[in-house]
């Protein structure tokens, strides 16, 4: 099945700061790449996702890239903001589930110093 | 309108005691997830209901695990005889159509906690 590993398990920036969070998976032929934002003691919320067909989307501060020949693909935040702070969580869908469920990685720590 | 709600919020019970967790998705979803989630540890996939198809039990650790889902709406997750290690956050989700490529709400969780 799929395997998705997520790099670093925590991250600390001063607010401002750009922070660059990477994933890797291992079915090459996954194709929907979602990202998760869990604040502490809240639920996950999806924050962005891109699909194969596609290498980076953007909305406002946050940007994924994708590389599916390295299969691996990141989170980008600009401008980091004391409110960024919370648990990061990758995740990628193939056809080993029949694209009907995610695979997650571990998630990264985000901490945002004002 | 209303998100996915889970009860309880808070389970404390004694090692090898039988546990109910009760989800009840947003209205009209047709997908249902169950997840683990332990202290440094991503989301573990349990289960997974789609409409009136069989469930995917293929993240389901033992056979003390089992859930179902009644009507295609609410479900219930039951762990017998409860051990330690099965002490976590259990998160439930549901999305709109099949899942596939679409995103998955989720619910506060329950609090797992196994003495």
């Amino acid at each position: 099945g799929e395997n998705v590993e997520q790099h670093p398990s925590t991250l600390s920036v001063q607010e401002g700061d750009s922070a660059v969070i990477k994933c890797t998976y291992s079915d090459s032929a996954s194709n929907y790449f979602p990202w998760y934002k869990q604040e502490l003691g809240k639920r996950p919320q999806l924050i962005i996702d891109i699909r194969s067909n596609v290498g980076e989307k953007k909305d406002q501060r946050i940007a994924v890239t994708l590389n599916k020949t390295a299969k691996h693909f990141s989170l980008h935040i600009t401008e980091t903001q004391p409110e960024d702070s919370a648990v990061y969580f990758c995740a990628a869908s193939g056809p080993a589930s029949g694209y009907s469920t995610l695979t997650f990685g571990k998630g990264t720590m985000l901490l945002v110093s004002p | 309108g209303a998100g996915v709600s889970q009860s309880p919020s808070n389970k404390v019970t004694e090692k090898g005691k039988d546990v109910e967790l009760r989800c009840d998705p947003i209205s009209g979803h047709t997908a249902l997830y169950w997840y683990r989630q332990s202290l440094g540890q991503g989301l573990e996939f349990l289960i997974y209901f789609q409409g009136n198809s069989a469930p995917d039990k293929s993240g389901l650790p033992s056979d003390r695990f089992s859930a179902e889902r009644t009507g295609g709406s609410v479900s219930t997750l039951t762990i017998q005889r409860t051990q330690q290690e099965d002490s976590a956050v259990y998160l439930c989700a549901s999305s709109p159509f099949s899942g596939r490529d679409n995103e998955q709400f989720f619910g506060p969780g329950t609090r797992l906690t196994v003495l």
